[in-house]
């Protein structure tokens, strides 16, 4: 069974200073992906990340793969209020019965605070 | 037009009643999606359609049953829910790739809020 776990699950900033959200998944996967969730709120896609050394930049936030370690980061970078929110990773399980499938890992609900 | 909508957008319905979730896509995506989340939970898989048929169903009980009349509109009826139930329940869509090992990247609608009595 595939398990994505996140870290941390809260992160509470102060506008300005970087810091990276961590999403480690078990098993071998065909895609990577980062939502952001408002509260109340409807899942924004963030990025994709389809293979190993793959680095997406969107703004202050920038992901990154490592298939190998089953590891992906979401880097903040000066971070700004705007920023504040829930965000998850998911992984698909590739092919067959799976197809389609995602993962979700638990959620990081950032604050980002004057 | 990267848009999915759903309605209604908040539905309350008592254990006895039988209501509908409706979800519409015009991206041409032949991948539909629903799911339920509950508060401060990530969103749980429940239906996967691929090219309007049933492929994934995540042992949801009963009480759910989805539809997919055409390759743009996808429902879910509810009947005899129970109050656990209450949640926001999202629809996505997709982009099919054909003969690969996933789809694109799903899309999310607003979803429904539900609240059963």
């Amino acid at each position: 069974e595939l398990k994505v776990e996140q870290n941390p699950l809260f992160l509470s900033m102060q506008e300005g200073k970087n810091y990276t959200i961590y999403c480690n998944y078990s098993t071998t996967s065909d895609r990577l992906y980062w939502y952001r969730q408002d509260p109340g709120k409807s899942l924004e896609s963030l990025f994709v990340l389809l293979s190993n050394g793959a680095v997406k930049q969107e703004g202050r936030l920038m992901a990154s793969l490592d298939t190998k370690a089953r590891l992906s980061t979401l880097h903040i970078t000066a971070a700004v209020h705007d920023l504040s929110a829930t965000y998850f990773c998911a992984v698909d399980l590739a092919g067959g019965t799976s197809y389609g499938k995602l993962t979700f890992g638990q959620g990081t609900i950032l604050t980002v605070h004057p | 037009d990267t848009e999915v909508t759903q309605t209604p957008k908040h539905l309350v319905m008592g254990m006895t009643n039988k209501k509908s979730l409706k979800c519409e896509q015009h991206m041409g995506h032949r991948a539909m999606y629903w799911y339920k989340q509950k508060a401060k939970k990530p969103p749980e898989l429940m239906f996967v359609y691929s090219y309007e048929k049933l492929s994934i169903n995540e042992s949801v009980p009963s009480r759910f049953s989805p539809e997919c009349p055409n390759s743009s509109l996808l429902n879910l009826h509810l009947h005899a829910l129970q109050p656990e139930d209450s949640a926001l329940y999202l629809c996505a869509s997709s982009q099919e790739r054909s003969g690969l090992a996933s789809p694109d990247t799903q899309y999310f609608g607003p979803g429904t809020r539900l609240t059963v009595l």
